[in-house]
């Protein structure tokens, strides 16, 4: 069984420029969560989505985070524009549903400098 | 705001020994995971508790869940190489799905 499969695995951008990252999860799960892991630290929610609606989205900074679902699979993550503090790595996860075990991909290296 | 805190933060030591990581908190959680995360990938679940007082055995990993579901720990008995990794631990709060992990744990187990 595949597993969930992020784009690109490694992107280095300048302070105030924009970049996207793409997730596309376990065929079947209808939850998918973006999260946030900064060096050093644990993973951090930034959005929960249940087919294509927002379950929480309660720690996204949405002045300059966005994210969408559109047909309740594939998601995309958009920054614009990007801080230097944005550097970290972005996981997407997957899950059958609420309650079930979520299943991470390789995550997206963010280098902002 | 819910937090996990786990300690240590880093780990070091010779192969054969034992170890325990721990992770506490003032919340309840209705059930707390632990994980393992190698370098460039993603976290890779290990167990779930969901019982206060519960323990469970992965070969030679223990895990036990507070009474009061507030802290776990993660025993790890004669620690090989193939054990270092990051150990992350996560509470689940309500049956939402979403996760609060700890800032996680760095073992490294040398030869």
């Amino acid at each position: 069984e595949a597993g969930v499969a992020q784009s690109p695995r490694y992107k280095i951008i300048e302070k105030r420029q924009s970049v996207a990252f793409w997730c596309n999860p376990i065929s079947g799960h209808a939850t998918l969560y973006w999260y946030q892991q900064i060096l050093g630290q644990g993973p951090k929610l930034l959005i929960q989505f249940q087919n294509n609606g927002v379950v929480d989205d309660s720690q996204l900074p949405k002045d300059r985070f966005s994210a969408e679902r559109l047909k309740g699979v594939d998601s995309t993550l958009k920054i614009q524009p990007a801080k230097l503090e944005d550097s970290a790595v972005y996981l997407c996860a997957s899950s059958l549903g609420l309650n079930t075990e979520a299943f991470f991909g390789q995550g997206t290296r963010l280098t902002v400098v | 705001t819910q937090l996990l805190e786990q300690s240590p933060q880093f780990l070091s030591i010779q192969e054969g020994e034992n170890l325990t990581v721990y992770c506490n908190s003032s919340s309840v959680f209705s059930s707390l995971q632990w994980y393992r995360q190698e370098p460039g990938e993603g976290p890779v679940l290990l167990v779930t508790v969901v019982t206060g007082g519960e323990v469970k055995k992965l070969k030679r990993l223990t895990f036990q869940f507070g009474d009061a579901r507030k802290d776990s720990s993660l025993h790890i008995t004669a620690a090989q190489p193939g054990d270092t990794g990051l150990y992350l631990c996560a509470g689940e709060s309500g049956n939402t799905g979403k996760l609060i992990f700890g800032q996680g744990t760095t073992l490294q187990v040398k030869p």
